[in-house]
């Protein structure tokens, strides 16, 4: 079954504001994580990853932050705009496939994020 | 431009008629994939290709074939589709070192 999951299936915030969305996940050999974005009749897109020696990765506007003690992950949007509204999906690697960072993928069900104005 | 092109983004067939649905990349990326996507249950990955002739399975392969003949294409087989087979279906690639996955527009599949 599935080993990555949501908090929360649905977030609204306010534009301006700072969006998180989290994600937990059950193994605890994953060693690599991925978020993407998906925009309704869009394919997913890759937002920012992070391996599982590292605890915090920053993008642009975007933040990642990995708590292995929990297993959890999240994803910071600073300044939400309305062009954020998608769902955001978390995806792990269970490290089943030595020397490739990707293989096997376990995605979560997303989080649909709505920006009001 | 640097694309995942999967063909054709929707189709409506009947059980048990063998269809094809073709992706190709133009990023050279040794990894390709193949997802379904059904509401409820996010994506799932049917199976992935980490080489040309290196095909592995991934959560949910029933029903489903694939090859990787060449670098560029990872076409998705289904022998004899069945209703349950109806989803949104995505094709992927991505370079091993970089991990950043590119995801084809999807192609709607509908068994009746």
């Amino acid at each position: 079954g599935e080993s990555v999951g949501l908090h929360l299936p649905t977030l609204s915030v306010q534009e301006g504001d700072n969006s998180i969305i989290n994600c937990a996940y059950s193994n605890s050999a994953s060693d690599y994580f991925i978020w993407y974005k998906q925009e309704s009749g869009k394919g997913p897109q890759f937002i920012i990853d992070i391996r599982s020696n590292m605890d915090k990765r920053q993008g642009q506007r975007v933040t990642v932050l990995l708590n292995k003690t929990v297993k959890h992950l999240s994803l910071q949007i600073a300044a939400t705009q309305p062009g954020d509204s998608a769902v955001y999906f978390c995806a792990e690697n269970k490290g089943e496939d030595r020397g490739s960072t990707l293989g096997r993928l376990y995605f979560g069900r997303g989080t649909q994020l709505t920006v009001w104005p | 431009e640097a694309q995942v092109t999967q063909n054709p983004r929707y189709l409506i067939t009947v059980t048990g008629k063998k269809l094809t649905v073709t992706c190709s990349q133009n990023m050279n990326h040794e990894y390709m994939s193949w997802y379904r996507q059904d509401p409820g249950l996010g994506l799932r990955q049917i199976y992935y290709s980490m080489n040309v002739e290196v095909t592995d399975k991934g959560d949910v392969p029933e029903g489903y074939k694939v090859s990787r003949k060449e670098k560029r294409n990872f076409p998705l087989i289904l022998e004899s589709p069945s209703p349950n087979q109806t989803s949104l279906y995505f094709c992927a690639s991505a370079n091993h070192i970089r991990g950043e996955a590119f995801f084809g527009q999807g192609t709607r599949l509908t068994v009746v």
